[in-house]
């Protein structure tokens, strides 16, 4: 199946440093992908669609200025946390679909991304 | 806009047992469904989804669940417990319109007691 992959799994950083979240489709091309947030105990939280070649979507109360969407290419997508702080700190999970029409409407999810701020 | 309902945030099984799982959804046109199953610490794992077709789906590691367009539900099912299927399960809906925008439910955990 369709595989997508983040990178780091975990990050450890110092407040006010910024932090890169890479999501990658590795053996499809993804015209769009999502990040989602999630706190502990608590269900996946969307804050942005990425569509490849434009300007990220972002949900209501999500921050642009703070979370950074890129989306360059078909097969990678990046998060930045810029000026983190410990608030900031979370699992982050992006998910990708394929070209429209395939791979069944399904979205494949990373393994999420670990960030912690200190 | 599309809303996803998952009754109990723990369920507590015996091994053996019977898993059932509920998912309740709002959707002004057809929808596509799906389960997710989260671990510790990791992604999303796609347990099975309805996008048309026959409404009894059958997933991974012996799950299946019905769509019930009557009933608005998408409960999630297995025979037989196993202590591997600890794990947290996450119900989704697609948008009606925009199929890539999901929704989910809060998540159930399932407990697997021996």
């Amino acid at each position: 199946g369709a595989v997508v992959s983040q990178h780091p799994s975990w990050v450890i950083c110092k407040s006010g440093t910024s932090v890169k979240i890479e999501c990658r489709s590795l053996d499809f091309q993804a015209t769009t992908m999502f990040w989602y947030r999630q706190f502990p105990k608590q269900s996946l939280m969307l804050m942005a669609t990425s569509n490849e070649g434009s300007k990220a979507t972002y949900e209501q109360g999500v921050e642009k200025d703070k979370f950074l969407i890129n989306h360059a290419s078909l097969t990678l997508s990046t998060l930045t946390v810029t000026s983190a702080h410990p608030e900031d700190s979370s699992f982050y999970i992006c998910s990708a679909s394929g070209l429209a029409g395939e791979l069944g409407g399904e979205l494949f999810f990373g393994e999420g991304s670990r960030l912690t701020v200190l | 806009a599309q809303s996803v309902t998952q009754l109990g945030s723990h369920v507590s099984v015996s091994e053996g047992a019977l898993v059932l799982l509920r998912c309740n959804y709002s959707s002004s046109v057809p929808p596509y469904l799906f389960w997710y199953v989260q671990y510790p610490n990791q992604g999303l794992q796609l347990l099975l989804k309805y996008t048309t077709g026959a409404t009894l789906v059958k997933g991974i590691n012996g799950f299946e669940a019905e769509f019930k367009k009557s009933e608005t539900s998408f409960h999630l099912t297995k025979p037989s417990a196993h202590m591997s299927d600890a794990a947290e399960y996450f119900c989704a809906v697609s948008d009606g319109y925009n199929f890539n925008k999901f929704y989910f439910g809060s998540g159930t955990k399932l407990n697997v007691k021996p």
